[in-house]
């Protein structure tokens, strides 16, 4: 079975501080895919990355990074300087390689004050 | 990029009607599409996978007799509460994938989503 755990429900700093989502997932397929999505209050699902089970290089755009480990089965998340606009859910999630399941975690809270 | 859309964005309706959801690929042609329902402050849940030209698969728990779901064209799906109750006020997301792409490379586009709300 599929599963994933964002054990943080609200994370809430102080503007420009460094903030970093945890996710940790389960699955017995050997390839699959990971995402993170960001949910404003608006509700509409804004894209942040993919990641091949096969690649685990990290990646950096602008403030975002991101931290794949297979051997924890974990992909972390994190914002550095974090802004008052980063207010949001956000949503790790996993797919396999077909894509006819994905399956969110709880999500995630951020509150950045200002 | 890939464009999904959803409509109407937000609708409210009385306790025993019926509502329809249309999710429309713009730009992309999508065999499967999914249906999640999220309730508030909670995850997204997925509801069915819709597929073209066949009936759609429901998850553990949805009632298909309540959901009903047709995709009968490769960019459009509709969802239709029937008989709907307060219990199904909720966030209703789509999301399509574009079969244009190989199997090695899989997108999965959302909708802005759908605020049902029932008095």
């Amino acid at each position: 079975a599929q599963k994933v755990t964002q054990a943080q429900t609200e994370i809430s700093v102080v503007e420009k501080e460094d903030v970093t989502l945890d996710c940790v997932y389960e699955t017995r397929d050997t390839t699959y895919y990971l995402f993170w999505y960001k949910q404003p209050p608006s509700g509409e699902l804004v894209f942040l990355i993919r990641r091949n089970s096969f690649d685990e290089q990290n990646e950096i755009s602008g403030r975002y990074s991101w931290n794949f480990q297979k051997s924890t089965s974990s992909f972390n998340f994190t914002i550095t300087a974090s802004q008052v606009v980063d207010s949001a859910v956000y949503f790790c999630a996993l797919s396999n390689t077909g894509g006819f399941k994905t399956i969110f975690g709880a999500g995630t809270r951020l509150f950045v004050k200002a | 990029g890939a464009v999904v859309s959803q409509h109407p964005s937000w609708v409210i309706c009385k306790s025993g009607t019926s509502v329809k959801i249309e999710c429309r690929s713009l730009d992309f042609q999508a065999t499967t599409m999914f249906w999640y329902r999220q309730f508030p402050k909670q995850s997204l849940m997925l509801m069915a996978t819709s597929n073209e030209g066949s009936k759609a698969t429901y998850e553990q728990g949805v009632e298909k007799d309540k959901f009903l779901i047709n995709h009968a064209s490769l960019t459009l799906s509709t969802l239709t509460v029937t008989s709907a109750h307060p219990e199904d006020s909720s966030f209703y997301i789509c999301s399509a994938r574009d079969q244009g792409q190989t199997r090695t490379h899989y997108e999965q586009y959302f909708g802005p989503g759908t605020r049902l709300t029932v008095t």
